[in-house]
């Protein structure tokens, strides 16, 4: 199994600003995962970050808008720049446990106003 | 591409009452299945998963969900609901050739009536 530590578990932030969201992992792994599940919405993947290279992001995502980092194998972070009202959403990190399961984190709930 | 579809958006049931929860995929090869839960304020919690083998699967909570390839479904049931099923369910698509991304579906929200 994983055990996933997403900080902070919520915010309020002002339009025009950035977060930058924190994904720590109790083991290595070697892809992370960043989903946005928008309000009364499905869980949408924004991008794939393995360790030691640039992130792979999904159609309608990009690096300008969510910045994410990769240090090492236990940790990642999601940044979501210039933000909007229609950026407030839940974001969660996930990655997998013995190629058989993917764990999520609790989540990060922000709102843009 | 991998897609998934689930019909209802919304399922109310009484208590005590047999529920079944839709889900279809499109993938081109076998894939994995999966079916998670999101209770309010919670986190995504995993109810159960198939990858290969008996197409039947059991899971947590009592629930359970048959994989039929010539449908291409994979849908969740449980004979007798409780209060506490009350939640939003996602059925959820993956391959290893993707990476181990999941593509979810829209989900179902289930209501469970005293």
């Amino acid at each position: 199994s994983a055990v996933i530590s997403q900080k902070p578990s919520r915010d309020i932030c002002q339009r025009g600003t950035s977060l930058t969201i924190q994904c720590q992992v109790d083991s290595q792994v070697t892809m992370m995962f960043w989903y946005r599940q928008q309000p009364g919405q499905s869980l949408t993947l924004i991008a794939t970050a393995n360790q030691g290279s640039e992130a792979t992001y999904e159609s309608g995502f990009v690096i300008d808008k969510f910045p994410i980092s990769r240090p090492n194998l236990t940790f990642s972070t999601l940044t979501v720049s210039n933000m909007s009202p229609e950026d407030s959403s839940i974001y969660l990190c996930s990655v997998w446990g013995g190629n058989t399961e993917a764990f999520f984190g609790q989540g990060t709930r922000l709102t843009v106003v | 591409a991998q897609s998934v579809t689930q019909p209802d958006i919304h399922i109310t049931v009484s208590e005590g009452a047999s529920l079944e929860l839709r889900c279809n995929y499109s993938y081109g090869a076998t894939p994995y299945l999966f079916w998670y839960v999101q209770s309010p304020g919670q986190g995504l919690q995993l109810l159960l998963k198939y990858f290969s083998g008996d197409t039947l699967v059991q899971g947590i909570k009592g629930f359970e969900a048959e994989f039929k390839r010539s449908q291409s479904s994979f849908n969740l049931r449980k004979p007798s609901v409780h209060w506490s099923d009350a939640a939003e369910y996602f059925c959820a698509v993956g391959a290893t050739a993707a990476g181990n991304k999941l593509t979810f579906g829209g989900g179902t929200r289930v209501l469970v009536k005293p």
